[in-house]
Parts: C-alpha cells; sequence; structure tokens
C-alpha cells in the first residue's frame, strides 16, 4: 500500500500564477481532507472531499481556492492567482469511507513558495 | 462547530523524565481523539488514539487518558528520549468523520 501520494513535494510559483497540488488517496480510502499548515503552526483544515461531492468546505478562502475530487485520478487543490501569503505546506489525509474509522492518514504534503 | 485547546504550546524536559500534554474539547458529541506527532519537515503521524467509551489506553512509554464530564484528554510520554522531541497534535471527531486539531505543542528532550 503505497500511503497518501501527494505530488509534487515542492512547488515554487511566482506572484500570480496558479497552483495545482495532486493528492491521491490511500487504497480504499473514498474521503480525502486537505490542510494548509503556515510554518511553525498548526494544522488548518480546508475543505473535505468524497468522490465527485464537497462535504465540507468551510474553511476554504472564499476567493482564489477550489478543491474538486473526480471519479477518476486524484484530488486536486487549485490555488489561483497565489499571492506571497499562501506560501504554506499543504497536507491532504484520507480515510475509510465508514464512520466508525480511525484517524486520517497524512500524505507528505507539498510546501509551496510564493516568489 | 468542534473547538480544541492544546497546551503548553512548548515543552522542554530532561531525557528520562515524564512529559504531559493536555487537550480540551467543546462538541460532547466528539468520540474519537487522535494524537499524532510531527518531525521537522514530516508529516503528521497516528502515534495513539482513544475512543469515548474507554478512559485510557497505553503503549509502551505512550498513554492517553480521557475524561468526558470534563471535555479533555492527555497525552503521557514517560522515560522521554531525544526522537521523542516533536510537534505533537490532539484532535477530536464530531459527527460527518471530521477531525479538530488542537494547536500543537513543540516538546523538546534535552540530552
Amino acid at each position: 500500500n503505497a500511503g497518501v501520494m501527494q505530488n509534487p513535494r515542492h512547488l515554487v510559483r511566482r506572484r500570480g500564477q496558479e497552483a495545482r497540488l495532486r493528492c491521491s488517496p490511500m487504497k480504499g480510502h473514498s474521503h480525502v481532507y486537505w490542510y494548509r499548515q503556515l510554518p511553525e503552526e498548526g494544522l488548518k483544515f480546508m475543505v473535505y472531499l468524497q468522490k465527485e461531492n464537497i462535504i465540507d468546505e468551510s474553511g476554504m478562502p472564499k476567493e482564489r481556492f477550489s478543491a474538486e475530487f473526480p471519479k477518476e485520478g486524484p484530488s486536486i487543490l487549485r490555488i489561483q492567482q497565489v499571492v506571497r501569503g499562501d506560501s504554506a505546506a499543504y497536507f491532504c489525509a484520507s480515510s475509510p469511507p465508514t464512520r466508525e474509522t480511525g484517524g486520517y492518514t497524512f500524505g507528505s504534503g507539498t510546501r509551496l513558495t510564493v516568489v | 462547530g468542534e473547538n480544541v485547546e492544546q497546551h503548553p504550546s512548548t515543552l522542554s524536559v530532561q531525557e528520562g523524565d515524564s512529559a504531559v500534554i493536555k487537550c480540551t474539547y467543546s462538541d460532547s458529541a466528539s468520540n474519537y481523539f487522535p494524537w499524532y506527532k510531527q518531525e521537522l519537515g514530516k508529516r503528521p503521524q497516528l502515534i495513539i488514539d482513544i475512543r469515548s467509551n474507554v478512559g485510557e489506553k497505553k503503549d509502551q512509554r505512550i498513554a492517553v487518558t480521557l475524561n468526558k464530564t470534563a471535555k479533555h484528554f492527555s497525552l503521557h510520554i514517560t522515560e522521554t528520549q531525544p526522537e521523542d522531541s516533536a510537534v505533537y497534535f490532539c484532535a477530536a471527531r464530531r459527527a460527518g468523520n471530521m477531525l479538530t486539531f488542537g494547536g500543537g505543542t513543540r516538546l523538546m528532550v534535552k540530552p
């Protein structure tokens, strides 16, 4: 089991460009969560998705950020017109489909740097 | 929604001493409480968890206790070692399979 796969591991974007972060959940996991972590800070929830559905996006900024988890392929977190404040580590986590489940399994994260 | 408070934010102990990290939660419906360890530059990794039908759980040098009445839970690490140095996050799960994380505790174990 390859675990939760995120790519790229590191991403550098100039201000105004778009960033696309990808996450493939663990085999058998159908729930995906995105978290943002600023340096020296905690994990801030962004969005919770199931296949083809956004379940909870209460942590997503209202503009420039979007997420999807299509029927086929990885989940994508998209940041349009990036600004310096978007620089952070973005972690994806996945969990099995049942309600009575354990904790999340995290990917290695994508470290976004906006220059 | 759920709110999880974690204390202390930093903790420094001497190697061999015990370390205790405490968390409180607000949603009485929360029923699952995991702890994650995050080493510098790495992903958070689950180290121990407890469900609301249990008051205490132990795994070698780490243990977690849960007080549902008071809505708080704690992580206990005994005989600390330098490799225990990391950031530790508590979390609580509310309905819909969501985890809410505490702000983290940076543990430093001095040799």
